[in-house]
């Protein structure tokens, strides 16, 4: 049962361009959502986040969008950098909190020089 | 200064045997996660807890048993450690109370059961 779901294992996008992670849910009391960065051999960190009151928001080259009718959300990294090269996990977790975070299984963004 | 520290980082047992995981942080959160990130990369929950208590346990096998001597520390004991214990294991903490919460993760414990 995959509440959150990354359906693109992986991007490769060139250095400079935009890339453009997705991520889907199901559940409809997921009311924040947050997209971490993974570097090998770390743990996750943390990138960027929206609530479900608001449809964007923007920190420097990182953009996140959420469309709450589709149940989809994206982070949008402009411009590229080969730095930028991590697994990207989508997160959400629901307005009565309860301490729980759901993850998605993430997506593989490869920035080429 | 590592805000969330685990040990060890990686942990090599044979089947049958018990070890333990240990996770500290110095970020004055009250609340500390295990994850676990199975084959098909997912993170899982699998134990949070507040203040000392524990707030979720999700369907982990009893095998597996967290403790918190302090809200500074979780550590993960497993028992009996079988073959598909094998993953890597993720201590968290956040300071939200559970709403809205980002998380600050350990480096990870990779787990391997021969």
């Amino acid at each position: 049962d995959q509440q959150v779901k990354q359906n693109s294992p992986s991007l490769s996008v060139q250095e400079g361009r935009i890339s453009i992670l997705n991520c889907d849910y199901t559940n409809s009391m997921f009311d924040y959502f947050l997209w971490y960065k993974k570097y090998p051999a770390e743990g996750p960190t943390f990138l960027i986040s929206i609530s479900s009151i608001k449809d964007k928001n923007e920190d420097g080259r990182f953009t996140v969008f959420l469309n709450k009718s589709a149940k989809h959300l994206s982070l949008h990294i402009v411009p590229s950098q080969p730095g930028d090269s991590a697994v990207y996990f989508c997160a959400a977790s629901p307005y009565t909190g309860g301490f729980k975070t759901i993850f998605g299984a993430g997506t593989r963004l490869f920035v080429k020089a | 200064d590592t805000a969330v520290s685990q040990t060890p980082k990686y942990l090599v047992t044979q089947m049958g045997n018990d070890k333990s995981i240990k996770c500290e942080q110095n970020l004055g959160h009250d609340t500390m996660y295990w994850y676990k990130q199975d084959s098909k990369k997912f993170l899982k929950i699998m134990f949070s807890y507040n203040n000392k208590e524990l707030i979720i346990n999700e369907t982990v096998p009893n095998r597996f048993s967290p403790k918190s001597p302090d809200k500074a520390h979780l550590n993960l004991h497993i028992n009996s450690l079988e073959l598909g214990d094998s993953a890597v294991y993720f201590c968290a903490s956040s300071g939200e109370q559970g709403l809205n919460e980002k998380l600050f993760f350990g480096s990870g414990t990779q787990l391997s059961v021969l």
